[in-house]
């Protein structure tokens, strides 16, 4: 079975410093990985995906995701978060053409 | 160009009240979803429509129904809410399914059945 487990329900980062979301995924074979954010009260937008081209995925807002397959990580980083970055971030991992499983988000807290 | 839209925005419901929730995408986007998203849980497909004509089950379909009703309507109805139904209900819709699944979301409905 294909799950996704985002390893921190919570992260809070200072302003100027690097962002760490952590995402592991389960999948019988090579997968399709995206990153979506959303916003206080907004619908969900795109950041990047991963479909077995490059291991390093460089999305908008200056985001980047690097695709491990020996540690079954789609980890997203970016190396200064700045207070517009504050949303709410998913990993998702396709399963058929139709079916996505979503984690369960990590909420991205920025300190001034 | 206004993407994907859903009505309304927030909705209070007694149990046992119906209700169907709007969404039109304006993209000439072939397919079309329903997930709701519940604190800790991530989102979860409710039906989806392929195309034009075709609906499907998601993951979580029990105690809705969908209609497909054109290529740019997709809507959503809860016959007998429950409040077990109170969540945030997002309409996606999507055009190449297999070179690229990305969805476009609308700005959901938020809906609490007391």
């Amino acid at each position: 079975a294909q799950s996704v487990t985002q390893l921190d329900s919570h992260v809070s980062v200072s302003e100027g410093t690097p962002v760490l979301l952590r995402c592991n995924y389960s999948s019988s074979y090579s997968p399709s990985l995206f990153w979506y954010v959303q916003h206080p009260n907004k619908g969900l937008q795109l950041l990047l995906k991963y479909t077995s081209a490059a291991t390093l995925v460089k999305g908008i807002n200056g985001f980047e995701a690097e695709f491990k397959k020996s540690e079954t990580s789609f980890h997203l980083t970016k190396p200064s978060a700045h207070m517009s970055d504050a949303a709410e971030y998913f990993c998702v991992v396709r399963v058929s053409n139709y079916q996505l499983i979503w984690g369960a988000g990590t909420k991205l807290i920025i300190k001034p | 160009n206004a993407g994907v839209t859903q009505t309304p925005k927030f909705q209070v419901l007694k149990t046992g009240q119906s209700m169907t929730l709007q969404c039109a995408q304006d993209m000439n986007h072939n397919s079309m979803y329903w997930y709701r998203q519940d604190p800790g849980m991530g989102l979860r497909l409710i039906y989806y429509s392929a195309s034009e004509g075709t609906t499907d089950k998601g993951e979580v379909p029990n105690g809705y129904n969908v209609s497909r009703l054109n290529k740019r309507e997709f809507s959503l109805r809860l016959e007998s809410a429950a409040p077990s139904q109170t969540s945030v209900y997002f309409c996606a819709s999507s055009e190449a399914l297999q070179e690229d699944p990305r969805r476009i979301f609308g700005p959901g409905t938020r809906l609490t059945v007391l």
